[in-house]
């Protein structure tokens, strides 16, 4: 069945930029019924959607984030990948990678999710 | 963006008890509202989408209703296995806001 996969570093200085990929498994990303997306969980805190890309390389982010975020698609490796840039301490979250069934947006299937920490 | 506010946002209830949890959307989002439970340490799982639709594989035990502004969550009778942090998830419109979630817990 479908799987996802997050991989990156889990520690990120403050100012830099955070790069995270989530591999798919099981799967094409180029379905035509799916978003990519990414997701984010503070420690003890609520989730926060960041953004979300079809293997079209169509985006859509968070306003809050918009300014700092990138998300791409690699369908030739079926993997799409997140940048979050001049991090901060607050940026500090579980991430997590996940399939978005289009149209209605529902989030089906999610990778186990991967620990990022902004400190010097 | 659209706000989303889960009742309670904690909650003591038995095995076999009816549990229900309430989640409001700051302005009308028809019936675009989905449930996910999380365990400690793990990634949300999805339970209900598009407010009453139950996940291949969730047990009948979950249900959800509502539209418009006010939804609910359902658990007929709670098992061991439900006790779990439930968050709502509005797919109205970008950005997808989630409720800040609800700790249910074995009383």
């Amino acid at each position: 069945q479908l799987q996802l996969q997050e991989s990156g570093p889990g520690l990120v200085k403050p100012s830099e930029t955070l790069s995270l990929t989530c591999t798919v498994s099981g799967g094409s990303i180029t379905s035509s019924s799916y978003y990519w997306g990414w997701i984010r969980q503070p420690p003890g805190k609520g989730l926060e959607w960041i953004g979300s890309v079809y293997f079209s390389g169509t985006t859509d982010y968070n306003p809050s984030l918009k300014s700092r975020v990138t998300i791409f698609v690699d369908t030739s490796k079926n993997q799409f990948s997140l940048k979050l840039s001049s991090v901060t301490a607050a940026d500090t979250a579980v991430y997590y990678c996940a399939r978005h069934s289009y149209p209605l947006f529902y989030m089906d299937v999610w990778g186990k999710g991967t620990t990022v920490t902004v400190s010097s | 963006d659209i706000q989303m506010t889960q009742s309670p946002s904690s909650l003591s209830a038995s095995v076999g008890d009816r549990v229900t949890i309430t989640c409001r959307a700051s302005q009308s989002i028809s019936s675009y509202l989905n449930w996910y439970q999380q365990k400690p340490g793990k990634a949300p799982k999805l339970l209900i989408y598009a407010a009453s639709s139950l996940q291949r594989g969730v047990p009948s035990r979950f249900s959800g209703s509502g539209s418009g502004t006010e939804f609910i969550l359902t658990i007929s009778s709670l098992q061991p296995e439900d006790f779990a942090i439930y968050h709502c998830q509005q797919s109205n419109s970008a950005p997808y806001t989630f409720g800040q979630g609800t700790k249910l817990e074995i009383k």
